[in-house]
């Protein structure tokens, strides 16, 4: 069973860099799929931010391209997010999902639990 | 980008009642429309792929249709572990979007 772990700080200053890391278990981050991550502010939907390949190949929502990096670290079975100059909007839930092919294009049928970030000073 | 909007916001229903939801694409996604179940505190859920297609293990009252701009996901008599906000996304292009949900309630 695929499973994936969210874990990082919970609390960010202004202005600083937000980061996470999705752990990996029961499958292969180098098997072929694309790794998201997505998240869902207090009271609102649910937003992509990006998602990355095994290669390194990265696509990013333009709405935080700008601040937004997305690593993989195959050897370890783990990705990252990396999100800086966040500001309180940047408060949400953050999700790491699993696409379910090697397209970019598709749906995520693997999550992990969600991991509470909120930016405050 | 591609607009999702989902229709009603929030519902309340009985146990055993028929549940419809809809969601409207601003551009036509053909079948590419997935949905999601979010139970509070829990990571979202797939449940239909590509429009119609239920993921393996989701119950069969589940079901879903449409294409172009508008999809239906339906709930034939529901239950009480279905109280959840229920999301779609379209991937027809990047970004991938999400519709603001719609929140089931047992009335």
């Amino acid at each position: 069973q695929v499973q994936l772990q969210e874990s990082g700080p919970g609390l960010v200053k202004p202005s600083e860099t937000l980061s996470l890391t999705c752990s990996v278990s029961g499958y292969s981050i180098r098997s072929g799929s694309y790794w998201g991550w997505i998240r869902q502010s207090p009271g609102k939907g649910l937003e992509w931010i990006g998602s990355i390949y095994h290669n390194g190949n990265t696509y990013y929502n333009p709405s935080v391209q700008s601040r937004v990096t997305i690593l993989v670290d195959p050897s370890n079975n783990q990705f990252s997010l990396w999100l800086n100059s966040v500001t309180a909007a940047d408060t949400a839930v953050y999700y790491c999902a699993r696409h379910k092919t090697s397209m970019i294009l598709g749906y995520f049928d693997f999550w992990g639990q969600g991991s509470l970030v909120a930016v405050s000073s | 980008d591609i607009q999702m909007t989902q229709a009603p916001s929030s519902l309340s229903v009985s146990v055993g009642d028929r549940v419809t939801m809809t969601c409207q694409a601003s551009q036509a996604v053909f079948k590419n429309l997935n949905w999601y179940q979010k139970r509070p505190g829990m990571a979202p859920k797939l449940l239909v792929y590509e429009t119609s297609n239920l993921e393996p293990g989701v119950p069969s009252r589940f079901s879903g249709s449409g294409s172009g701009t508008h999809f239906t996901l339906t709930i034939s008599s529901l239950q009480p572990e279905d109280v959840a906000t229920y999301y779609c996304q379209h991937y027809e292009n990047l970004p991938l979007t999400f519709g603001g949900g719609t929140k089931v309630e047992i009335k």
